[in-house]
């Protein structure tokens, strides 16, 4: 069955950019949406963005000025960058995918998670 | 903007029914998806457009979505069940998540 694993420094530095890769194994990444999720500390799920391997791309609007998601359909992978961090950034970086395909569904695939912290 | 309330915290007696609720202005017309988090894990999707259980989520898992309130309805309450719940929506093309619910058996 489809998996997703997360990978990328676990610490960044204030105002540099934090960069994260999901490998997807068990299925293709050219179909389906792909997200990236993300959760402060003790606080609730927060929707980063959304891609089709198509270059098709969607952000949160809260994030967007800062969110680059990408896809390397090669090497069954795609990525999140977010420059200009700061310690609100820290969270665990989740990757899910979209149930239907639809781009607007539920996200039935989740990632283990990667903890990322934005410290000097 | 839209934004998804979810009480803090639930309490149920092991072995009775909870009801986790999610609202918003006129959530019945949007699909409602719900997911279950246990500490230190990924989410796990429990109810996918308001009433549909994925495969491997138990029938005592049910959903119901109406007006401005959708429902995560969990019978026959297990310890294993005590965890945060989550209700997603879309909001044209944004995601949106309720701030969580801790649901705690006693």
């Amino acid at each position: 069955q489809v998996q997703l694993q997360e990978s990328g420094p676990g610490l960044v530095k204030p105002s540099e950019t934090l960069s994260l890769t999901c490998s997807v194994s068990g299925g293709s990444i050219s179909s389906h949406y792909w997200s990236w999720i993300r959760q402060s500390p003790g606080k609730g799920l927060e929707w980063i963005g959304y891609m089709y391997y198509r270059g098709i791309t969607n952000y949160s609007p809260s994030l967007k000025s800062r969110v680059t998601i990408s896809v390397d359909t090669s090497k069954n992978q795609f990525s999140l960058k977010l420059t200009s961090v700061t310690a609100a950034d820290t969270a665990v970086y989740y990757c899910a995918r979209d149930k239907s395909g639809s781009g607007i569904d539920a996200f039935d695939i989740w990632g283990q998670g990667t903890m990322v912290t934005v410290s000097s | 903007s839209y934004e998804l309330t979810q009480p803090l915290s639930v309490s149920v007696a092991l072995g009775q029914t909870a009801r986790i609720t999610c609202g918003e202005n006129n959530i019945g017309s949007k699909n409602v998806h719900w997911y279950q988090q246990k500490p230190g894990q990924a989410p796990v999707l429990v109810l996918y457009r308001d009433t549909n259980r994925p495969s491997g989520i138990p029938e005592r898992f049910s959903g119901s979505n109406s007006g401005n309130t959708a429902t995560l309805t969990i019978s026959r309450v297990q310890a294993g069940d005590e965890a945060d719940y989550y209700c997603q929506v879309w909001d044209s093309t944004t995601v949106i998540f309720g701030g969580g619910t801790k649901l705690t058996v006693l």
